[in-house]
């Protein structure tokens, strides 16, 4: 069973603008959410991380939101840059700290 | 160099054949982790040691894989009697023993082509 929805697939965005990804989930047993960042032939790297009891984080130009009550997650990239396009996952951890990723968001930042 | 080091970066194989993956953690890492990442997909968790002891597994493991972490240190993931439905990147990751927002380092993979 899926018990995290992504969205969108891919996304095209231009230099500066904003980048929004978001994420949903199914059920309650999770107590850490990740973003993951992964380029062409390397394993995901750490972005930004939240834990439920609060609803945003942000650091630099990466911003999670988290809205407990309707299960949903989102990443917001300002100011948007050619060398942030790669595929970003969102990702739920349960208690024995394994991961359940997303299926992926392709970004593409144009010059 | 201190992060998850994994070994070989790319495996080719004949379907039918056995495969060995290695995995080095970052030194006093205690919990390790083994995912498979198809292409398109997200990674999927296939197991996880809490030091030696394997504490869990998918059911996406099946009887033909089987893990190993001697004396808590590195691991190896063995594949037997490849299939072309195991060809995708497996990816080790690990992280401390901590409460807390714990990070999990992940290495750059282990490519594999059944043929």
């Amino acid at each position: 069973q899926q018990q995290v929805k992504q969205s969108p697939q891919s996304l095209i965005v231009q230099k500066g603008g904003i980048s929004i990804i978001n994420c949903a989930y199914e059920n309650t047993a999770f107590d850490y959410f990740p973003w993951y960042q992964q380029f062409p032939g390397k394993g995901p790297a750490l972005l930004i991380a939240i834990r439920p009891d609060v609803s945003e984080k942000k650091e630099g130009r990466f911003t999670i939101s988290f809205n407990k009550s309707a299960k949903q997650f989102s990443l917001h990239i300002m100011d948007s840059q050619p060398g942030d396009s790669a595929t970003y996952f969102c990702a739920l951890r349960d208690s024995s700290y394994k991961l359940i990723f997303g299926s992926g968001t392709r970004l593409l930042v144009r010059p | 160099d201190t992060g998850v080091s994994q070994d070989p970066r790319h495996k080719i194989t004949k379907r039918g054949q056995n495969v060995t993956f290695r995995c080095d953690p970052i030194s006093e890492h205690n919990r390790l982790y083994w995912y498979r990442q198809t292409l398109g997909q997200g990674p999927e968790f296939l197991t996880y040691f809490q030091n030696e002891a394997q504490l869990e597994k998918s059911r996406l493991l099946s009887d033909r894989f089987s893990a190993e972490r001697p004396k808590g240190s590195f691991s190896t993931l063995e594949i037997q009697r490849t299939e072309q439905g195991d060809s995708a990147m497996y990816l080790c990751a690990s992280s401390p023993k901590r409460t807390g927002n714990t990070e999990a380092f992940f290495g750059q993979g282990t490519r594999l082509t059944v043929v």
